[in-house]
């Protein structure tokens, strides 16, 4: 069975402070990993994938890497408007469409 | 460009109640995912369509829940009879799965409240 996990729950920095967000992950033929940010009240948002260990993807202050058990994103001095929940999907192919299975994500927050 | 619209994006119903929830996905998508979400089990995948067709339905909870997507452009999340355990937000997401990254895109989610 798919199983992404997802530490730490909850994540409280400094601004500045940089840190690393952990998933790990066990799914048979993996055919990417991602990564979602999450505003409060808002629909999840795609930030990255990643197909193969050794990847890394960066975007502003984040980067994602990849292993063969797990991914990190990687927060680099951190600004308050980083606040959110950071989910982490695997997915795998079914009958001919993916099907994303779901950490339960780090709610992080940067205090200025 | 419009993203994926759901309706309505908050409901508040009597335990009992047949709720109907809405969802228009990004044009040109092939791919469409009702997902529900809450605080104690997370992002839970419901049922996926493609190409119109249901795929994979054995997220639904029970025989309550039913799901439909008579063209390409609009699918509903229907629960009758609601429940109080019912309550979460229910997200619809849309895909096009002919290549690329194929990332999902969220709606903003239907909060649904059975009292």
């Amino acid at each position: 069975e798919d199983q992404v996990t997802q530490s730490p729950e909850a994540l409280r920095l400094q601004e500045g402070e940089s840190s690393s967000l952990n998933c790990s992950y066990t799914v048979s033929g993996l055919r990417g990993l991602f990564w979602y940010r999450q505003d409060p009240g808002k629909g999840p948002e795609f930030l990255f994938t990643l197909y193969s260990a050794g990847e890394e993807k960066e975007k502003e202050r984040l980067k994602a890497t990849l292993t063969k058990k797990e991914s990190f994103l990687h927060i680099t001095a951190p600004k308050p408007e980083d606040s959110a929940t950071y989910l982490c999907a695997v997915r795998r192919r079914i009958q001919g469409a993916q099907k994303l299975v779901f950490g339960q994500g780090t709610r992080l927050t940067i205090n200025p | 460009d419009a993203g994926v619209i759901q309706s309505p994006r908050h409901e508040v119903t009597e335990m009992g109640q047949e709720v109907t929830l809405r969802c228009k996905p990004i044009s040109g998508h092939n791919s469409l995912f009702w997902y529900r979400q809450t605080m104690m089990r997370g992002l839970e995948l419901l049922i996926y369509f493609n190409n119109n067709v249901p795929i994979d339905d054995s997220g639904m909870p029970e025989d309550r829940f039913s799901a439909k997507m008579p063209n390409a452009s609009f699918s509903t999340l229907k629960i009758q009879p609601s429940e109080p355990r019912d309550s979460a937000v229910y997200f619809c997401a849309s895909s096009f799965s002919g290549g690329g990254d194929r990332e999902l895109f969220f709606g903003e989610g239907s909060r649904l409240t059975v009292l």
